[in-house]
């Protein structure tokens, strides 16, 4: 069966101070990856997606970027945190086209920037 | 563009009450249709989902939702609510050849014993 994991689960880091979040999925090749960002009350704005290996795409200008150096692994970036990017950050993936099956997303990143 | 609006930004129930959360799209064709469901400081869980065919889908933990074309809306539904349906619901839309879903703000649902 297919599993997806995350990590850190809780992340408090300094302004300033640089991000790597991790996500991997396993019992899956070739799947598409995303990174949802969920601010405190609001829904989930979509901050990255990847259809293959070195693929990204950006949906909002901001201080994150992503990569992706392996099929099966999608990491969330930054050089410099900011109080803004405070929240809870949630990796899914899907099997090819994502809206046919919808995601499977992992237990989450709670992120404070203080 | 395609959007979702889920009206309710809360709803309080009582335990072994019926319930119903809504969901509108704009959409111009027939969307994929889906529903999802977090419990607090966790990731999202599929609850059920709409392609195509019936209009009335049943999902897991005894949800069911029904696609109304004429009103752009897909409504989820449990006939009885349990104290461990409080969580945090979100409507999401998708669409043939598209990477991405777009997701409604979320319900947040209160069971009251």
């Amino acid at each position: 069966s297919q599993t997806i994991h995350q990590w850190p689960a809780t992340l408090v880091q300094p302004v300033g101070s640089p991000l790597s979040l991790e996500c991997t999925v396993e019992g899956t090749s070739n799947p598409n990856l995303y990174w949802y960002r969920q601010a405190a009350g609001r829904g989930l704005q979509l901050l990255f997606y990847s259809v293959g290996i070195g693929q990204i795409s950006s949906e909002v200008p901001q201080n994150l970027s992503a990569s992706r150096p392996q099929d099966r692994q999608f990491i969330l970036s930054s050089k410099k945190l900011l109080l803004s990017d405070s929240g809870f950050y949630l990796c899914a993936w899907s099997k090819d086209r994502g809206t046919n099956y919808g995601y499977t997303f992992g237990s989450g990143t709670r992120l404070t920037v203080v | 563009a395609q959007s979702v609006t889920q009206p309710d930004i809360h709803i309080t129930v009582s335990e072994g009450a019926s319930l119903e959360l809504r969901c509108n799209y704009s959409y111009g064709a027939t969307p994929y249709l889906f529903w999802y469901v977090q419990s607090p400081g966790q990731g999202l869980q599929l609850l059920l989902k709409y392609f195509s065919g019936d209009t009335l889908v049943q999902g897991i933990k005894g949800f069911e939702a029904e696609f109304k074309r004429s009103q752009s809306s897909f409504n989820l539904r449990k006939p009885s609510v349990h104290w461990s349906d409080a969580a945090e619901y979100f409507c999401a839309v998708g669409w043939t050849g598209g990477f991405k879903t777009i997701f409604g703000a979320g319900t947040r649902l209160f069971v009251k014993a």
